[in-house]
């Protein structure tokens, strides 16, 4: 069955510093999504991505955050400038389209972001 | 924004019981209700969804419910076996306008032989 893989499984890097989270979602699927996760909370929505372009974010998604596809098959979380606050599990997802009967959302196996 | 809140927060049942799992959410727009498995180390995993023009929806050993007037749904799991051991998590959208799914604080079931 085919799978979101994301890379790497666990980013340990010092506050300031800029990391990059990615993703490789499912072949024909064409809507992707990162969610996080921190440490005994709940699964928090950050930001949906379609035809190249940002469909919907959350309130945690600021201008520290940011996404990109850059070629046809990766899809990429990048954090400018890391806080402590944002170590957490990253979940990256994909569907083949929003609400559609038969298109739940995929989701990896997520990176574990450690910021010291 | 829509809310959902999830109990219990820990469920212990021996294996060959039923579990029960419930939901509230707030926002009446909200449309369809997946509920996913994560076990440790790896991804939530789509076990069950239901749209809100049905009540119930059963897939062999797990069913769910909905309520829309009383905004709750539910996740029952019967015959309970030790590798349906794992967090369950609830979650709510409106998915005519857009997909941010919002989770349950989840449900911790450990199924004891």
């Amino acid at each position: 069955e085919p799978e979101v893989t994301q890379t790497p499984s666990h980013q340990v890097t010092q506050m300031g510093q800029e990391v990059i989270l990615r993703c490789v979602p499912i072949s024909n699927h064409l809507y992707f999504y990162w969610y996080r996760q921190i440490l005994g909370q709940k699964v928090e929505f950050l930001v949906s991505f379609y035809n190249n372009e940002i469909s919907e974010k959350s309130e945690i998604f600021d201008d520290q955050f940011s996404v990109e596809r850059p070629d046809g098959s990766n899809f990429t979380l990048k954090i400018r400038s890391t806080k402590l606050e944002d170590s957490a599990m990253y979940f990256c997802a994909s569907s083949e389209a929003p609400g559609h009967y038969n298109s739940p959302l995929h989701f990896g196996n997520g990176t574990r972001l450690t910021v010291t | 924004g829509e809310n959902v809140e999830q109990h219990p927060s820990t469920l212990s049942v021996q294996e060959g019981d039923s579990a029960v799992i419930k939901c509230t959410y707030s926002d009446s727009a909200s449309n369809y209700f997946p509920w996913y498995k994560q076990e440790l180390g790896k991804g939530p995993q789509l076990i069950i969804d239901i749209r809100s023009n049905v009540g119930e929806k059963k897939d062999q050993r797990i069913a769910v419910t909905l309520n829309k007037t009383a905004k709750h749904f539910s996740l029952h799991i019967t015959e309970t076996q030790p590798e349906d051991s794992a967090v369950y998590f609830c979650a709510a959208t409106n998915s005519n306008s857009g997909y941010a799914l919002n989770f349950g604080k989840g449900t911790s079931l450990l199924v004891t032989p």
